[in-house]
């Protein structure tokens, strides 16, 4: 079946940019969408993306996909500490979506 | 515009209970799904519902689980028998069709289920 994978600890000074990546299996994918959850909350969707698309770009939000590797990245720009949080990446399968594992942030002073 | 609404948000039920969990997708939405994310665990797909319908049960378990989307009212989620192993937190997301053909899934607070 599909899988979905990312790394799970991703730590950066308050200020710089985080990349968050994520690989996945199904290459019928037709969007592709990263989530937000913060402590004890529910999933915020942050933004998707387009499978004919390579770049989507959303305020400090830069999605890259590169359809070829099935590669996802999601960066945020001038980290904050406000940005600490898991971040799910996820994928359509049909009518249902594939979660990654998550990848925890924590972002630094 | 509220958002998806689950109650209770915490639930605690002894071994052998039944639990209930419900959810009330946003005004508009027609499509009902529920996830369960087990601990330091991404969420997994379990049913997704339309009104009145069963659209895709793949992800439920063959015994025990049960879900519904009645005409009226919430999307209820039910549990039979709860066992240990059914401690997670079972979040719900509505969505509705977009004009890009789209849908985006909104969820809900999730209702936290501890069964002791």
């Amino acid at each position: 079946g599909e899988d979905v994978e990312q790394s799970l600890f991703l730590s950066v000074r308050e200020g710089d940019s985080s990349v968050i990546n994520c690989t996945y299996t199904d290459s019928s994918s037709t969007y592709l969408y990263w989530y937000k959850q913060e402590p004890g909350a529910g999933l915020q969707l942050l933004t998707y993306i387009f499978s004919n698309m390579d770049m989507k770009q959303d305020q400090r939000l830069t999605v890259l996909l590169n359809k070829k590797d099935k590669h996802l990245s999601l960066r945020i720009a001038d980290t904050q500490t406000g940005d600490s949080a898991i971040y799910f990446c996820a994928v359509d399968n049909t009518d249902k979506l594939i979660f990654g594992t998550g990848t925890r942030l924590q972002v630094f002073p | 515009n509220a958002g998806v609404m689950q109650n209770p948000r915490h639930l605690v039920r002894r071994r052998g209970q039944e639990a209930r969990l419900r959810c009330s997708p946003m005004k508009g939405h027609s499509h009902v799904y529920w996830y369960r994310q087990l601990p330091e665990e991404g969420l997994k797909f379990m049913v997704y519902l339309q009104k009145e319908n069963i659209i895709d049960e793949s992800g439920m378990p063959k015994e025990r689980f049960s879900a519904e989307f009645p005409k009226e009212g919430p999307s209820i989620l039910r549990i039979q028998q709860v066992v240990r192993g059914d401690s997670a937190a079972y979040f719900c997301a509505s969505s509705s069709w977009t004009g890009e053909d789209s849908y985006e899934q909104y969820f809900g607070p999730g209702t936290r289920l501890t069964v002791t």
